[in-house]
Parts: C-alpha cells; sequence; structure tokens
C-alpha cells in the first residue's frame, strides 16, 4: 500500500494555463505539507496543514493555492503557471507538525514542466 | 533559531570507500535529526533518525551519532556501493510541536565501480 501518493507524475502545462496537484496519504497523519525541490535538489516548504488548518505559508506567490478537504488530502492549485513553477513538488505528511514524531514521510513527487 | 548546514556535493566515492557527510545544526531546546535519502526520480524516504543527544541511528550500513557538544549529525557509512548513489538531506525536526522542519542542501553521492 502506498502510504503517500500524488498525481499526476508527469505535468506538462503550457504558461498561462491553471493545474492542480493531488495529495493523499493513509497513513492516519494529521500534518500534511508541500515542498518544492528545484534542480539543484533545494528543498523548500511551501505550506502546512495540521488537520486541515493552515499552519505554515511560507513566502510563496499568491498563484499557488492549498487545500485541504479533509486531513488525509492535501491538494495544491497552481493559476497562471510560470516557466519559474517548473519544478518538482513533493507532498509529505507526519503524525505530528514538529516534534519527537515528527517525522516526515514523502511522496513520489510530480514533476511540473511549463513551457 | 532553527537551521541545518551540510556539507556541499557532489561527492564521487570509489565502490567499497569509506563516506562521511558533514550535517551541523541549530535549534533551542532538545530537537529530532534525520538524515533522509532520495534516489534518482524518487521522493525522499527517511535513512535513519536519533531523538536525543548520544543516540546512533543506524540502518543499511549507514550511521550518525547525535552529538549535541558540537552540535552535529554526521552521517558515516564503511563501504560504500554503486546502489548508495543518491542526494543525501540532513534534517532537524524542533522539540517543540507545530514548528517545521528544517532540512539541508542536500549532497549529492555518486559511487564508481
Amino acid at each position: 500500500d502506498t502510504a503517500v501518493s500524488q498525481t499526476p507524475k508527469y505535468l506538462v502545462t503550457q504558461m498561462g494555463n491553471d493545474k492542480s496537484i493531488k495529495c493523499e496519504q493513509n497513513l492516519g497523519h494529521d500534518t500534511m505539507y508541500w515542498y518544492k525541490q528545484d534542480s539543484k535538489k533545494f528543498l523548500k516548504i511551501m505550506f502546512s496543514y495540521n488537520n486541515k488548518e493552515l499552519i505554515i505559508n511560507e513566502t510563496v506567490p499568491n498563484r499557488f493555492s492549498p487545500k485541504s478537504p479533509d486531513k488525509a488530502h492535501l491538494n495544491l492549485h497552481i493559476n497562471s503557471l510560470e516557466l519559474g513553477d517548473s519544478a518538482v513538488y513533493f507532498c509529505a505528511s507526519s503524525r505530528t507538525a514538529g516534534g519527537l514524531r515528527g517525522e516526515q514521510y514523502f511522496g513520489p513527487g510530480t514533476r511540473l514542466t511549463v513551457t | 533559531g532553527n537551521s541545518v548546514t551540510q556539507m556541499e556535493g557532489p561527492v564521487t566515492l570509489s565502490e567499497e570507500a569509506f563516506l562521511t557527510i558533514n550535517c551541523t545544526y541549530t535549534a533551542t531546546g532538545y530537537p529530532s535529526l534525520f538524515w533522509y535519502v532520495q534516489y534518482p526520480g524518487e521522493g525522499l524516504q527517511l535513512l535513519l533518525k536519533a531523538t536525543k543527544a548520544d543516540d546512533k541511528g543506524s540502518n543499511k550500513g549507514f550511521e550518525a551519532t547525535y552529538r549535541k557538544e558540537t552540535t552535529s549529525f554526521h552521517l558515516e557509512k564503511g563501504s560504500v556501493q554503486v546502489s548508495d548513489s543518491a542526494v543525501y538531506f540532513c534534517a532537524l525536526s524542533p522539540s517543540q510541536p507545530g514548528n517545521q522542519f528544517y532540512f539541508g542542501t542536500g549532497t549529492s553521492l555518486t559511487v564508481i565501480p
């Protein structure tokens, strides 16, 4: 069973389009995250939700909007895609936000290419 | 504040060589420390962890010891294999719940036969 799953795995789209990436975890965790990984493998946290409430909202363009319909799902919607949005986006989850049980479990990633 | 500083790569080693990837941290309180590994085309996987000072995490021949006196959590392996080629991330989870994870910048390791 896949613990943290993301769809789609690959996403190729044109500038200006709107797209969504979906994430689901079946671990019963309370906290979910979105990260962006650039071509140099640097990981940047974008958002974190704990029990469907936004707890981390890093400096990210307003074009990015997370949505958590329930604590097992955290989706990422991106409006008006730009070339600089091309990256690999990872979803992750953890039992709690930080603390001793803050160990994170990652999805396989979604490679977004904007042309 | 909290941060993780990781040895820059890339690192290239011959098979069976000894590996050390340095990681130091700054944190308030008593964080948990982790090493994650990312194989090509995949997501990050937890490699090992330590939750208190002097703990040693180990997995797949890799080891790291939580050193509070030097604020370090260096990753070591005695004999690397080609299959260990990956990007390795050091990470910190603050002791206070409600805070984010802090990742290092990653170290790319290539092991050649």
